[in-house]
């Protein structure tokens, strides 16, 4: 069973820019959750979808967002990139969003470094 | 504001030894509680997760939960020097709001041979 894919791995911006960041979950999981991992904040969550719906959100700015197709395929916008933007992006999918011991499953992320 | 707390390590154990990582967290409304094995330069790997008090055994791996001191913990039995890596504790609550994986900063966890 493949697991959860993400595009691309790597990308190099420069502040202003935008960028779009996409995640392909496990076959039959309907909930995509999208985190960023800095070195010094950790993993950190920043929104979950469901059925096309954000169910949940973190506490970032307005600036990231994100979207779900109804393949369960998600994608993540970042507008405005500034310095504190670079991180590994990580995705990760679960059958549902909610129910006790529902586990995610991590793609490999995508390394986002802005010049 | 959700706190899920970690020594951050590192924790050096001899190969063959237990391995015990221990977790913390401040939300009493969190049910699920998750564990992810991370490589340096690769993602969270699930390890185990628990929802219930006590323990939940998968092959060398025990997870406790205690939801009366809010304390989860790990224990890796035969440790192997495969297992050197960060290990990162996570809560979830089934409320509404910002109600994704809440994470702790992890554990260094070093095998020694």
């Amino acid at each position: 069973k493949a697991g959860v894919t993400q595009t691309p791995r790597y990308l190099i911006k420069t502040r202003g820019q935008q960028v779009t960041l996409s995640c392909s979950p496990i076959s039959g999981h309907r909930s995509v959750s999208w985190y960023q991992q800095t070195p010094g904040q950790g993993l950190q969550f920043l929104f979950e979808y469901f059925s096309e719906t954000q169910r949940n959100k973190g506490n970032f700015p307005g600036r990231f967002s994100g979207r779900q197709f109804s393949n369960s395929r998600s994608e993540m916008n970042v507008s405005t990139l500034e310095l504190g933007d670079s991180a590994l992006y990580l995705c990760a999918s679960s059958i549902g969003p909610r129910g006790v011991g529902q586990p995610q499953h991590f793609g490999d992320g995508t390394r986002l470094s802005i010049l | 504001q959700k706190e899920v707390e970690q020594n951050s390590g590192p924790l050096s154990v001899p190969e063959g030894a237990i391995a015990s990582l221990n977790c913390t967290y401040s939300d009493r409304g969190s049910q699920s509680f998750f564990w992810y094995r991370q490589y340096s330069g690769k993602s969270p790997e699930l390890i185990m997760f628990i929802y219930s008090n006590g323990d939940k055994e998968d092959g060398r791996f025990t997870a406790q939960l205690n939801k009366a001191s809010q304390y989860v913990s790990l224990l890796i039995r035969d440790s192997q020097p495969s297992d050197s890596a960060t290990y990162l504790c996570a809560g979830r609550g089934t409320g509404g709001g910002a109600d994704g994986l809440t994470f702790g900063k992890g554990t260094h966890l070093i095998i020694q041979p």
